[in-house]
C-alpha cells in the first residue's frame, strides 16, 4: 500500500490568488493523479503528473490553472491558479504503485474554499 | 469514452437491511472495477475490487462481482449497519490506469 499526504488538508482563500497544494507519498510510485471534487459532486480527474516532464491535462483543464510539478517520484504538486468561488472544491492526489497492481490509492484531500 | 453510471441516491435504509446501489459502465477493453467509500469527514478508500470478468470482490459484508454481458457491478450488503452510512462511489480503472467515477450514492442507515 501506500501513505499518502497532502498539505494543506483545508484552506479558505481570496479570489484571484493562488494557491499550491503538495502530495508526498511514502513510497516511489509510478503513477500520480490529481482529482477534483465539487461539492455534492463525483470526482473528476484534472490531470496526469509525469515524473520530468510536464503533466497530461484532461479535457477542460489547462496548464495555466493548474500548473502541476512532479520533481520526483514520490512528490507532486498542484497549483490552483488566479482562484474564483467556482475553484471551491476538494482536491485529491491518488497513487499507482506500479502498472502490475491496479488499485489506487488517495490523499485526504484538501478542501477548498474561495471567498 | 469511459463511463460509470450509478444509482442515484440518497438512498436511506433502517438497520439490518438489504443494501444494493447498481452500477453500470461503458469501457473499451477490459477495465478493473473499483467500489470506494467516503465516510463523513473522512477520504476516498477503497472498499473493494474486481480486475477480470467474474471475479467478485468482497470487504466488510460488501459485494460485487463483475459482470461483463451486463457490463455491471452492482454493490451489495445483506444487513447494513449505522457505521455503513457514506457515500458509495462507483469506478473503473481503464488500460491507461485513469479511474473513472460514478457520481456516487449517499447512504444514511438508521437505527
Amino acid at each position: 500500500s501506500a501513505v499518502i499526504s497532502q498539505k494543506p488538508s483545508r484552506d479558505i482563500c481570496q479570489r484571484g490568488t493562488s494557491l499550491t497544494i503538495q502530495c508526498q507519498v511514502d513510497s516511489q510510485v509510478t503513477m500520480m493523479f490529481w482529482y477534483r471534487q465539487q461539492p455534492g459532486q463525483s470526482l473528476t480527474l484534472i490531470a496526469t503528473a509525469n515524473q520530468g516532464s510536464e503533466a497530461t491535462y484532461e479535457s477542460g483543464f489547462v496548464i495555466d490553472k493548474f500548473p502541476i510539478s512532479r520533481p520526483n517520484l514520490t512528490f507532486s504538486t498542484l497549483t490552483v491558479s488566479n482562484m474564483s468561488p467556482e475553484d471551491s472544491s476538494i482536491y485529491l492526489c491518488s497513487v499507482g504503485l506500479n502498472t502490475e497492481n491496479t488499485e489506487a490509492f488517495f490523499g485526504q484531500g484538501t478542501r477548498l474554499t474561495v471567498v | 469514452g469511459n463511463s460509470v453510471t450509478q444509482m442515484e441516491g440518497p438512498v436511506t435504509l433502517s438497520e439490518e437491511a438489504f443494501l444494493t446501489i447498481n452500477c453500470t459502465y461503458t469501457a473499451t477493453g477490459y477495465p478493473s472495477l473499483f467500489w470506494y467509500v467516503q465516510y463523513p469527514g473522512e477520504g476516498l478508500q477503497l472498499l473493494l475490487k474486481a480486475t477480470k470478468a467474474d471475479d467478485k470482490g468482497s470487504n466488510k459484508g460488501f459485494e460485487a462481482t463483475y459482470r461483463k454481458e451486463t457490463t455491471s457491478f452492482h454493490l451489495e450488503k445483506g444487513s447494513v449497519q449505522v457505521s455503513d452510512s457514506a457515500v458509495y462511489f462507483c469506478a473503473l480503472r481503464s488500460n491507461d490506469y485513469k479511474l473513472s467515477f460514478g457520481a456516487g450514492t449517499t447512504v444514511t442507515v438508521r437505527a
